[in-house]
């Protein structure tokens, strides 16, 4: 059963501790995405990764670091440095092969931090 | 950066009926992909219907249609025969290079 995984769904924090979010798929796909969703805002990209070893920021990085040690795996962690973490994170892949481009996504971690 | 927009955050339509949602784009690429993805309240993103920039017929899906207007820079969604199961959160968003862009949604309610 081929898909992205992302772990857990709800997620409770401290203020000051850093936080990593899980994302894994098993499609095969290259790319990796992360988003941040809040409310009449969509989505707005953090970070996004083309290859393993390799990653990019997207518009709003500050305050989040990533790794892609794996073709599947592409965690998110969300520093103290982060000044409004409490979101909903969206994890994401794209194959890029032949002409589909398609985004599929995870069903998303909902992070609260107090 | 590349900009969406989605200019109604809320719309609503009678079940039956049908709606279109508007989404303008800006882009200087040639080459870029289009898409309207939605969101129910479960939060899973689903894909709704895709357009290619170079093809210029545009794509429908069983009761989903876009008007894409390239010179315009313009992605409508039409929604024919609305249903029940169609209230959501739809968002436009464009691809080109290695990055996608979203709008910031349009809410649909469906009313029975």
């Amino acid at each position: 059963d081929g898909g992205i995984t992302q772990s857990p769904k709800y997620l409770f924090r401290k203020e000051g501790q850093n936080v990593t979010l899980s994302c894994e798929q098993n499609l095969n796909h290259d790319a990796m995405y992360w988003y941040r969703q809040d409310p009449g805002q969509g989505l707005r990209l953090i970070y996004y990764s083309q290859i393993v070893n390799d990653f990019q920021k997207g518009d709003i990085a500050e305050g989040y670091s990533v790794s892609r040690e794996k073709k599947e795996s592409f965690p998110l962690t969300v520093t103290s440095a982060q000044k409004n973490p409490t979101a909903f994170y969206l994890c994401a892949t794209t194959d890029g092969q032949g002409s589909s481009y398609e985004q599929y996504f995870g069903p998303g971690t909902r992070l609260t931090v107090t | 950066a590349q900009t969406v927009t989605q200019s109604q955050p809320e719309m609503s339509v009678q079940e039956a009926e049908t709606v279109t949602l508007s989404c303008t784009y800006d882009t200087s690429e040639s080459d870029y992909y289009l898409f309207w993805y939605k969101q129910p309240p479960s939060r899973q993103m689903i894909l709704v219907i895709r357009q290619e920039a170079y093809k210029q017929q545009n794509a429908t899906e069983n009761r989903f249609s876009v008007n894409f207007q390239k010179a315009a820079k313009s992605f409508s969604l039409k929604i024919s025969d609305s249903q029940l199961g169609d209230a959501a959160m739809y968002f436009c968003a464009s691809f080109t290079g290695n990055q996608f862009y979203f709008g910031t949604g349009t809410s649909l309610t469906v009313i029975p």
